[in-house]
């Protein structure tokens, strides 16, 4: 696509219910990343995949927290049983080269999704 | 803990007027910096990237500067408009195994008309 495309926009649920947010990068870009901005604080980095694979994982905030990516597009970021302290924008981001101590590659950010948990 | 600190955190000036905004980052293990704008209901846009001490980048009014010894870059922007109100965001990357940026919090700029 043209840009990164994240849905949904928008979401509100209970706090218990599981949730799932979608990333579609830019065709062709290999890195993928996901952030989340809580209310007060800047961008919190989740995880990152090189193609399908994340190496590093420790970034997630606990267990309930998932991702996955499969084919070298689509990511899926899941959060289960979802607690208040959820409720952030999740933003996601692809750039065409992220290796490690590779310089540049500026990243395109999608709109977000916005998660209210009651 | 790599800490990558904006001041000031928001800002509100008058159109026409020149502003600036400061990003601290540490000094060692540096790869690149970023800078992003971020307007309100859109998704953050790339401005610069700069990898080089003493890089000097320009794009229409906004220009960014970078000091890798001491660990900081500044952010002009001439003649504020409107349409410059958004929140800039710093991003360090160190070049770690992650992949991942360290961001600031962010300058919430205000330019009134």
């Amino acid at each position: 696509g043209a840009g990164v495309s994240q849905s949904p926009s928008n979401k509100v649920t209970e706090k218990g219910k599981d949730v799932e947010l979608r990333c579609d990068p830019i065709s062709g870009h290999t890195a993928l990343y996901w952030y989340r901005q809580s209310l007060g604080q800047g961008l919190e980095f989740l995880i990152y995949f090189q193609g399908n694979s994340a190496p590093d994982k420790s970034g997630l905030p606990s267990d309930r927290f998932s991702a996955e990516r499969t084919g070298g597009s689509v990511s899926t970021l899941t959060i289960q049983r979802t607690q208040q302290e959820d409720s952030a924008v999740y933003l996601c981001a692809s750039s065409s080269t992220r290796l490690a101590g590779v310089t540049g590659g500026e990243l395109f950010f999608g709109e977000g999704s916005r998660l209210t948990v009651l | 803990i790599l800490n990558v600190e904006q001041s000031p955190q928001s800002l509100h000036v008058q159109e026409g007027d020149s502003t600036n905004f400061t990003c601290s980052f540490p000094s060692s293990n540096f790869y690149a910096l970023h800078w992003y704008r971020w307007e309100t209901a859109k998704s953050p846009e790339a401005l610069f990237v700069m990898t080089l001490n003493g890089d000097e980048k320009k794009k229409g009014r906004i220009s960014a500067t970078l000091n890798t010894k001491e660990g900081y870059s500044y952010l002009y922007i001439k003649g504020s408009q409107p349409e410059d109100s958004a929140t800039y965001l710093c991003a360090f990357d160190y070049g770690g195994s992650q992949g991942n940026l360290i961001f600031g919090k962010g300058t919430k700029l205000s330019v009134k008309p």
